[in-house]
């Protein structure tokens, strides 16, 4: 079945280090790729997205990019801001029918100064 | 344009009581999708509902778990005779029509059985 692994976290960085977390997933086919931020006490918000092999998606400084040799969306950001602390989820979707999201079981950040 | 709402955010039920949780998608949303977050974890897919019809259930218990979108008014999952594992938190999300749309989720209902 389709499997989304992150990387364990809690990951602590200070303010303005360069952020990796990353993600691999395990799909019969070509999903979407996605990306999704929970702060603390709140619901998902959408990060950021990939629809096909090699698109990059970018949003408020993250990016990641869908490799689909390495069958991986590693999420970047250069310069992370205390404000960044939350727990990443990253997640596929297929567009064929199977409309359940497959999320991983979320990285936490925690940004100090 | 409101985001997907969710009500009530936050509900304490003791065992054996009934937990009703609304959803209510953004306009022009017309496909409701349910996930449940325990404690540390993932989310993890319930169901998936369109206008008067369930299309996936495959990640609903089997038993006192039950989901409806009606034609009119909002997404309600019910859960009867609620026990301490039904405490997590319930999360609707809401898609347009087309296959394979971004899903956008709302805050969540956090639910406590005591």
């Amino acid at each position: 079945g389709d499997s989304v692994t992150q990387m364990e976290g809690p990951v602590t960085l200070s303010e303005e280090a360069f952020l990796t977390i990353n993600c691999t997933y395990t799909a019969t086919g070509y999903p979407s790729l996605f990306w999704y931020v929970q702060y603390p006490g709140e619901g998902l918000q959408l990060l950021l997205k990939a629809t096909k092999a090699d698109d990059k998606g970018s949003n408020k400084g993250f990016e990641a990019t869908y490799r689909k040799e390495t069958t991986s969306f590693h999420l970047e950001k250069g310069s992370v801001q205390v404000s960044d602390s939350a727990v990443y989820f990253c997640a596929l979707l297929y567009s064929g029918g199977y409309q359940k999201v497959t999320f991983g079981t979320g990285t936490k950040l925690q940004v100090i100064p | 344009n409101a985001g997907v709402m969710q009500n009530p955010r936050h509900l304490v039920r003791r065992r054996g009581q009934e937990a009703r949780l609304r959803c209510s998608p953004m306009k022009g949303h017309s496909h409701v999708y349910w996930y449940r977050q325990l404690p540390e974890e993932g989310l993890k897919f319930m169901v998936y509902l369109q206008k008067e019809n369930i299309i996936d259930e495959s990640g609903m218990p089997k038993e006192r778990f039950s989901a409806e979108f009606p034609k009119e008014g909002p997404s309600i999952l019910r859960i009867q005779q609620v026990v301490r594992g039904d405490s997590a938190a319930y999360f609707c999300a809401s898609s347009p029509p087309s296959e394979g749309e971004t899903q956008y989720f709302g805050p969540g209902t956090r639910l406590l059985v005591l």
